[in-house]
């Protein structure tokens, strides 16, 4: 089977640098995203990777390693705001551009 | 530009109720998909569509049925609704080129008694 592995809940407080990783086992892999969404709301892209190495940002930055099966998000200076659920994907074949999603994590930012 | 929107925004059946969610896009997209979403989990793809007239099942398509008879319209069926099919459902749109960027509606939050 396909599937994608992330923490479910990760705590952090305001100004803070918070990682969250997320682990493949895909038939294929062509890139892994990651979109955010707030309680209720539709999901927003975010970030994209390739091709291993550091993406960036803003305040946002995402890494891949093709050959660990491995990227993760990386959020600095952390704002209230931020308080939201994170959710990898990987485009796993190259037939209509497909997600599959992990479960997701949320972050709670703590003042 | 409105994005992606869907109607309707809420809606309770009975089980053995039809009834039909519409997405539309005015971003020009190849691509459209719906997905579902459960309590505490990811989004799981439904049916898929790759251009007007195309449509391609996803993970979990048993029960729905879709249509793209024009390609800024994605319409999701629901024959005979059931309790299982309780949930939040997204529609997106995606232009297929680059950084595999999905936009997504607002959902439909639907309730099958």
């Amino acid at each position: 089977g396909q599937s994608l592995e992330q923490p479910s809940e990760v705590t952090a407080v305001e100004g803070a640098i918070v990682q969250i990783n997320c682990t493949y086992q895909t038939s294929g892999f062509y890139g892994l995203s990651w979109y955010q969404q707030h309680d209720g709301g539709a999901p927003t892209f975010l970030s994209y990777n390739a091709l291993d190495g550091l993406e960036e940002t803003g305040r946002f930055s995402s890494f891949l390693s093709r050959s660990d099966s491995y990227g993760y998000l990386l959020l600095q200076e952390l704002q209230m705001k931020d308080s939201a659920s994170y959710f990898c994907a990987v485009r796993s074949d190259n037939q209509g551009g497909k997600l599959i999603f992990g479960q997701g994590t949320e972050l709670s930012v703590k003042p | 530009n409105a994005g992606v929107t869907q109607t309707p925004k809420f809606r309770v059946l009975k089980t053995g109720q039809s009834m039909t969610l519409l997405c539309a896009q005015d971003m020009n997209h190849e691509y459209m998909y719906w997905y579902r979403q459960d309590p505490g989990m990811g989004l799981r793809l439904i049916h898929y569509s790759v251009g007007e007239g195309t449509t391609a099942k996803g993970e979990v398509p048993d029960g729905y049925n879709v249509s793209r008879l024009k390609k800024q319209n994605f319409l999701l069926g629901l024959e005979s609704a059931a309790p299982s099919q309780t949930s939040v459902y997204f529609c997106a749109s995606s232009s297929g080129l680059g950084k595999d960027e999905q936009f997504f509606g607002p959902g439909t939050r639907l309730t099958v008694l």
